[in-house]
């Protein structure tokens, strides 16, 4: 009962560099969503997808990029990395067109120095 | 715009005592309404929902919560609080139209008295 799966966990980069965060839920949902967690901020919607080959902007996308290739996989991409960018990054996944439940994985917590 | 408010960044209260966590939200039809809980260096687990129906709504853990439309308030509360309930607390409302995205409040600190 895997759910909601990120990799990686942690990770320090230096300003400038590149990564990918991969998000992958054996659920079969329609909808993912990647979120980040800043203190006193709650969390704040980057991208969404509604489905296979499709994403979506949310509130904070700036900085950051999304693919949707696989229906089981959600991919968050940092092209060049800022301090700005150091928070805690959590996927999430849904099941209904219709707002329900959104299952979270553990989160990556990302440092850029 | 659609917005959820905690006012409270961080409650203590002593093992045993009642609890309730604040929250209230700016929507312009019914709501879908969230309360989740993060443990330390874990993610978000859901307590409670309310879609519609009955305003009192029971979660896991003990929590209930009770949507008050008037006030436009969602708070949580629980009758007698474990020293293992101490974590991080986030309201969150449903956003308009058919994505799922949520909307998060600031979060509640929940710091637990021995």
């Amino acid at each position: 009962n895997a759910g909601v799966t990120q990799t990686p966990k942690f990770r320090v980069l230096k300003t400038g560099q590149s990564m990918t965060l991969l998000c992958a839920q054996d659920m079969n949902h329609e909808y993912m969503y990647w979120y980040r967690q800043d203190p006193g901020m709650g969390l704040r919607l980057i991208h969404y997808s509604v489905g296979e080959g499709t994403t979506a902007k949310g509130e904070v996308p700036d900085g950051y990029n999304v693919s949707r290739l696989k229906k089981q996989n959600f991919l968050l991409g940092l092209e060049s990395a800022a301090p700005s960018q150091t928070s805690v990054y959590f996927c999430a996944s849904s099941y209904s067109k219709v707002v329900s439940e959104a299952f979270f994985g553990q989160g990556t917590r990302l440092t850029v120095v | 715009a659609q917005s959820v408010t905690q006012p409270d960044i961080h409650i203590t209260v002593s093992e045993g005592a009642s609890l309730e966590l604040r929250c209230n939200y700016s929507y312009g039809a019914t709501p879908y309404l969230f309360w989740y809980v993060q443990s330390p260096g874990q993610g978000l687990q859901l307590l409670l929902k309310y879609f519609s129906g009955d305003t009192l709504v029971q979660g896991i853990k003990g929590f209930e919560a009770e949507f008050k439309r008037s006030q436009s308030s969602f708070n949580l509360r629980k009758p007698s609080v474990h020293w293992s309930d101490a974590a991080e607390y986030f309201c969150a409302v449903g956003a308009r139209g058919n994505t799922g995205k949520l909307i998060f409040g600031q979060g509640t600190t929940l710091q637990v008295k021995p």
